[in-house]
């Protein structure tokens, strides 16, 4: 899982600032995936993302959350008006199709907010 | 609803010993399986899949069984060493929704020297 990059690996913000969370897919993967986890508890899907389009956003909180992956550049995962409870894990994950196929995971950022 | 502030399942092993960890998924529709290993302060690494028209894989020391009848998923680790110390999470795929894996609580293996 070397191959999927992430940073930074620690990040720390104060309540109401913004967090910026990047991923940089393994070479030759197009389908990037972002999950939050908490605690002692299993990874919780966001969003995956192809190349410029969201393809299933389902996980996202509603406000406050967005993500991209442009044409150029890494995927970002983007926190507005952070809060105590966005602190968590944040994994990306890279495969180069859809569908039923092995995912590499990131190293993880994680955001502590203070 | 979420787990909120439970500790995880717990296994404890000596070194040497065989190591069985369960899961029970919750789609009769997924297809695909992965187990996936996370030590502190990494990201899950895959051990082994296996997709549901096979009952059985086996990897290096590790075999993963799908019973679909009960919708459960076992890995088998044998000899257990050390290294192999960490939360072990299954995973489970449906398809036809793309890459999106839904996970498992985690089991905390602890292997004793």
């Amino acid at each position: 899982n070397a191959g999927v990059m992430q940073n930074p690996r620690h990040l720390v913000r104060r309540r109401g600032q913004e967090a910026r969370l990047r991923c940089s897919p393994m070479k030759g993967h197009s389908h990037v995936y972002w999950y939050r986890q908490l605690p002692e508890e299993g990874l919780k899907f966001m969003v995956y993302l192809q190349k410029e389009n969201i393809i299933d956003e389902s996980g996202m909180p509603k406000e406050r959350f967005s993500a991209e992956f442009p044409k150029e550049g890494p995927s970002i995962l983007r926190i507005q008006q952070v809060v105590r409870g966005d602190s968590a894990a944040y994994f990306c994950a890279s495969s180069p199709t859809t569908g039923a196929t092995e995912a590499f995971f990131g190293q993880g950022t994680r955001l502590t907010v203070v | 609803g979420e787990s909120v502030g439970l500790h995880l399942p717990t296994l404890s092993v000596q070194e040497g010993d065989n190591s069985i960890i369960n899961c029970a998924y919750s789609n009769s529709a997924s297809d695909y399986f992965i187990w996936y290993k996370q030590e502190s302060g990494k990201g899950p690494q895959f051990i082994i899949d296996i997709r549901s028209n096979m009952d059985k894989r086996q990897g290096q020391r590790v075999t993963v069984l799908l019973n679909k009848t009960v919708k459960h998923l076992s890995l088998q680790i044998a000899a257990t060493q050390p290294g192999d110390s960490a939360v072990y999470f299954c995973a489970e795929n449906i398809g036809w929704q793309g890459g999106k894996l839904i996970f498992g609580q985690g089991t905390e293996l602890s292997v004793k020297p």
